[in-house]
C-alpha cells in the first residue's frame, strides 16, 4: 500500500537557519507528491506541488523540495527560517487514480529567536 | 464565504450518541474529502466524493462511519454510537477535481469532536 513517512515528529531551529524537513514515500509508479502547511489556527495550506519535469519545485513563502526518485524522497527546504514559518508540516501523495491524498503523520517545526 | 465552511466548530458529545457533522465545499468544486486528524496521527482519509462518481469508501475506520453528498455540494459526515477514540478533528476539503490532476485541496479549519 501506498504510505508517506516523516521521520521527525518535532524540529526546532534557529531563526535565519535553514530548514529541511524530510519525507518517504512508498509508490508504485511515479507519484504524485505535496507539501501542506498547517499553521496555528488555520486550516492547511498548499506549499508546492510535484507532478512531473523538474524535480526541484518552488513553492510559497520562500519554500522549495527536490524530488529525489532513487531515494524516494520529497524533502522539503528552505535556507533561512523566519519565526512565522512555526506550524506543523505534512507530506502528501496521491493514491493511484484515486484522486484521494495520502498525508504524513506531520513534522512540528519550533523556530527560536 | 468562498472558502470550505465546516460546522459545528466544536462538539461535545457523550458516549454512545449519534453526531452530524456538516461540510460545504467551495462552489464549483466537485471533489470532496473528509480526513481526520488525531494528535499524533496526522491526516487519516476516510473518504471521498468525486462529482456523480460512487465515493472511494475505503477509509471509514468502521461501519458506524457514514458520509453522504447531496446535490453534490453540501456533505455530512455522520458517526453513530460515538466512542471515546473518535474524538479528533474532522477535516473537510474540496477541489477542482481529482487531486492527481490539480493537487490542490482547500481544507476548512475542521470540527473538534469530544466524545466522553
Amino acid at each position: 500500500a501506498q504510505s508517506v513517512t516523516q521521520p521527525d515528529i518535532h524540529i526546532t531551529v534557529s531563526e535565519g537557519a535553514s530548514l529541511e524537513l524530510r519525507c518517504n514515500y512508498s509508490y508504485g509508479a511515479t507519484p504524485y507528491l505535496f507539501w501542506y502547511v498547517q499553521s496555528p489556527g488555520q486550516g492547511l495550506q498548499l506549499l508546492l506541488k510535484y507532478f512531473s519535469g523538474d524535480t526541484l519545485v518552488q513553492g510559497i513563502k520562500g519554500f522549495e523540495a527536490e524530488f529525489k526518485r532513487s531515494q524516494s524522497s520529497f524533502n522539503l527546504r528552505k535556507p533561512s527560517v523566519h519565526w512565522s514559518d512555526a506550524a506543523e508540516y505534512f507530506c502528501a501523495v496521491t493514491q493511484g487514480s484515486q484522486g484521494n491524498l495520502i498525508f504524513g503523520k506531520g513534522t512540528k517545526l519550533s523556530v527560536k529567536p | 464565504g468562498a472558502g470550505v465552511s465546516q460546522s459545528p466548530s466544536n462538539k461535545v458529545t457523550e458516549k454512545g450518541k449519534d453526531v452530524e457533522l456538516r461540510c460545504d465545499p467551495i462552489s464549483g468544486h466537485t471533489a470532496l474529502y473528509w480526513y481526520r486528524q488525531s494528535l499524533g496521527q496526522g491526516l487519516e482519509f476516510l473518504i471521498y466524493f468525486q462529482g456523480n462518481s460512487a465515493p472511494d469508501k475505503s477509509g471509514l475506520p468502521s461501519d458506524r462511519f457514514s458520509a453522504e453528498r447531496t446535490g453534490g455540494s453540501v456533505s455530512t459526515l455522520t458517526i453513530q454510537r460515538t466512542q471515546q477514540e473518535d474524538s479528533a478533528v474532522y477535516l473537510c476539503a474540496s477541489s477542482l477535481r481529482r487531486a492527481a490532476n490539480t493537487g490542490e485541496l482547500f481544507f476548512g479549519e475542521g470540527s473538534r469532536l469530544t466524545v466522553l
